[in-house]
């Protein structure tokens, strides 16, 4: 079945620093979206992205949707301490509706 | 609006009793999901309905029953709780399905321990 998968599941971040999470999928995606839980909150829907190559940008947060439809990723500039959560991507099923989630890369920032 | 709701907040089980997680929604959604987070393991779903009446099996339902008898209500249930049901659960609702873009809005979430 479709799986979608999310590397680093830990990133340790220096404050001011950029790093890139990445999102992979088994299967072609129609669309990919991206959802932040804070420490002891919920997921928060961030982005979506639908056309092949789209790149799309929040603030210092870039998401990018690859050619095949298959990966991900989102691209963070000068990290600061209000990055720090989770950061999932999400992808429908081929086959129905619902929605795979990665397990999620989870940010820590050091000041 | 509230969005989406979720009683009780926090709740400490015995192996074995049961109980009954309320998730609620104001925002007129045909969908509505119940998943389960566990460290390390994102978000699983465990039941979700598709409107009204319905209910389906997600990736891990064994050991819960759900019920949504009226649109804005999704329950659900642990008939005989286990240590192994121990975890964060989250309800989350969307207008439309994940292919068309719809995206899902998330409750609060209820943290459950089973001793």
């Amino acid at each position: 079945g479709q799986q979608v998968m999310q590397i680093p599941q830990y990133q340790h971040v220096q404050e001011g620093e950029d790093f890139t999470t990445y999102c992979n999928s088994s299967t072609t995606l129609s669309n990919i979206q991206w959802y932040k839980q804070r420490p002891g909150g919920h997921p928060v829907f961030l982005i979506q992205l639908v056309k092949s190559g789209e790149v799309k940008k929040q603030k210092r947060l870039t998401f990018q949707f690859g050619e095949a439809k298959k990966n991900s990723s989102l691209h963070i500039t000068a990290t600061q301490t209000t990055d720090v959560g989770t950061y999932f991507c999400a992808g429908p099923k081929s086959n129905d509706y619902k929605l795979s989630f990665g397990a999620g890369t989870t940010v820590t920032v050091r000041a | 609006n509230a969005g989406v709701t979720q009683t009780p907040k926090f709740r400490v089980l015995k192996t074995g009793q049961s109980m009954t997680l309320l998730c609620a929604q104001d925002m007129n959604h045909e969908y509505m999901y119940w998943y389960r987070q566990d460290p390390g393991m994102g978000l699983r779903l465990i039941h979700y309905s598709v409107g009204e009446g319905t209910t389906a099996k997600g990736e891990v339902p064994d050991g819960y029953n759900v019920s949504r008898l009226k649109k804005q209500n999704f329950l659900l249930g642990l008939e005989s709780a286990a240590p192994s049901q121990t975890s964060v659960y989250f309800c989350a609702s969307s207008f439309g399905i994940a292919l068309s873009g719809d995206t899902q809005y998330f409750g609060p979430g209820t943290r459950l321990t089973v001793l």
